[in-house]
């Protein structure tokens, strides 16, 4: 069935490091992706989306291209501030389905 | 402020208990969505609603019901607690997309509330 996989967690990076947070994911159709995030005590909101292939989302200094022949769509950011840590979840919508990855917790020191 | 909105914020309660949450989705949005987050079992689907009719059923037990009324407004209605409920509860709505034959197309954004925290005691 249809399904996507992070990077296990959690990260902990200093600041001002280079941010990877892999996601892979499985569908039978032509998914858009996204990546939500969710700030302590808070929902979740979305962080950026791509709907067709080779798109990159972008936002926030965060950036992921919808690469079709890996069936991947990592998060990559290429300097980190303390203000980032949060729990990143990879998402794909496929008419009536939104699936979830388990999310990946980020933490970043000074 | 997501525009969606959640109540209650807070929940305390005890075992074999029935709690009520409520949803408002943003202005426009047809689609709710409910999700558990607890710390073991991440981030779990449990029912979503387009316009009044149920439309996904996720991992949802047999003693939580959920129902979208005419103006849109969802509730959640948890029953006979156990302590492993204690969770967050999220709701979420999206902008009505076009719905097909297969079901919605285009890309599916979901705007979170800021979730009601249920503790069972």
């Amino acid at each position: 069935g249809d399904s996507v996989t992070q990077m296990e967690g959690p990260v902990t990076l200093s600041e001002e490091a280079f941010l990877t947070i892999n996601c892979t994911y499985t569908a039978t159709g032509y998914p858009s992706l996204f990546w939500y995030v969710q700030y302590p005590g808070e929902g979740l909101q979305l962080l950026l989306k791509a709907t067709k292939a080779d798109d990159k989302g972008s936002n926030k200094g965060f950036e992921a291209t919808y690469r079709k022949e890996t069936t991947s769509f990592h998060l990559e950011k290429g300097s980190v501030q303390v203000s980032d840590s949060a729990v990143y979840f990879c998402a794909l919508t496929l008419y009536d389905k939104v699936i979830f990855g388990p999310g990946t917790s980020l933490s970043v020191i000074p | 402020d997501s525009g969606v909105t959640q109540t209650p914020k807070h929940l305390i309660t005890a075992t074999g208990q029935r709690v009520t949450l409520r949803c408002s989705p943003r202005s426009g949005d047809l689609s709710v969505y409910w999700y558990q987050q607890s710390l073991d079992q991440g981030l779990q689907f449990l029912i979503q609603y387009y316009n009044g009719e149920e439309r996904a059923k996720g991992n949802i037990l047999e003693r939580f019901s959920a129902q979208q009324f005419p103006d849109l407004h969802s509730e959640l209605n948890l029953s006979s607690l156990e302590l492993g409920d204690s969770a967050l509860y999220f709701c979420a709505s999206s902008v009505a997309q076009k719905l097909t034959r297969q079901g919605f197309s285009g890309a599916n954004v979901l705007t979170f509330g800021a979730g009601s925290r249920l503790t069972v005691l």
